[in-house]
């Protein structure tokens, strides 16, 4: 089974920190993908990686980035969190099998951020 | 544009009645794909299915099934003899190229 691990479940932290969130997948998926998720508004892509070193912006990049130094893990970046990014952060990977589109999409337990 | 509605933000049930979760999409493209996902309590989502849009051929998984029309852009999810454990968030969701839109999400709650 694919299995795609968040660093933390829960997380606090104050306005203004930089804050990270670490997500490492285990099946050598070359896609991996950054979501946060909120009431009302269901799951929106922050951004996503086909291969080490390449990224690109989703539809919400704005206050964030993203790191992928190795392919099995891919980081995003508050670079300096506001309590408009207190959400539910979720983490997403998928094979590279025939086209991005048509793998589904394997997701860890989710990092709840608090920002105060 | 790319567009999913899942109009229907939460639904309740008794055990063992069926549920219909409804998803309507938007897209001026000819190959798509459809997913659901599930995600209880414990969030992680887990995919259910995928579909492409050139099979209309609706699919049915124990007690799930799904019924695509692509007459009414519609990709809906029934659950037979609902259960307890089937409590949770359902997301529906398209793709045609890098990026898989979400609707917002149906909450089923299924009372014992």
């Amino acid at each position: 089974d694919v299995k795609v691990t968040q660093s933390s479940r829960y997380l606090v932290k104050r306005t203004g920190e930089k804050v990270f969130l670490e997500c490492v997948q285990d099946m050598d998926h070359e896609n991996m993908f950054w979501y946060r998720q909120d009431p009302g508004l269901g799951l929106r892509l922050i951004y996503f990686s086909y291969d080490v070193k390449m990224k690109e912006k989703g539809d919400i990049p704005e206050g964030y980035s993203v790191s992928r130094e190795k392919k099995e893990r891919f980081s995003l970046i508050l670079e300096s969190a506001s309590t408009n990014q207190t959400s539910m952060y979720l983490c997403a990977s998928s094979s590279l099998l025939g086209t991005v589109s048509n793998q589904p999409q394997h997701f860890g337990d989710g990092t709840r951020l608090s920002i105060l | 544009a790319q567009k999913v509605t899942q109009a229907q933000t939460e639904i309740s049930v008794v055990e063992k009645e069926d549920v219909t979760l409804d998803c309507v999409y938007e897209t001026r493209d000819t190959t798509y794909y459809l997913f659901w996902y599930k995600q209880p309590p414990s969030g992680e989502l887990v995919f259910l299915i995928r579909r492409n849009s050139f099979d209309e051929q609706n699919e049915i998984s124990g007690r799930y099934s799904w019924n695509f029309q692509k007459s009414t852009s519609s990709f809906n999810f029934t659950i037979t003899a609902s259960q307890v454990v089937d409590s949770a968030v359902y997301f529906c969701a398209l793709t045609n190229t890098d990026k898989l839109i979400f609707g917002t999400g149906t909450r089923l709650q299924v009372f014992p």
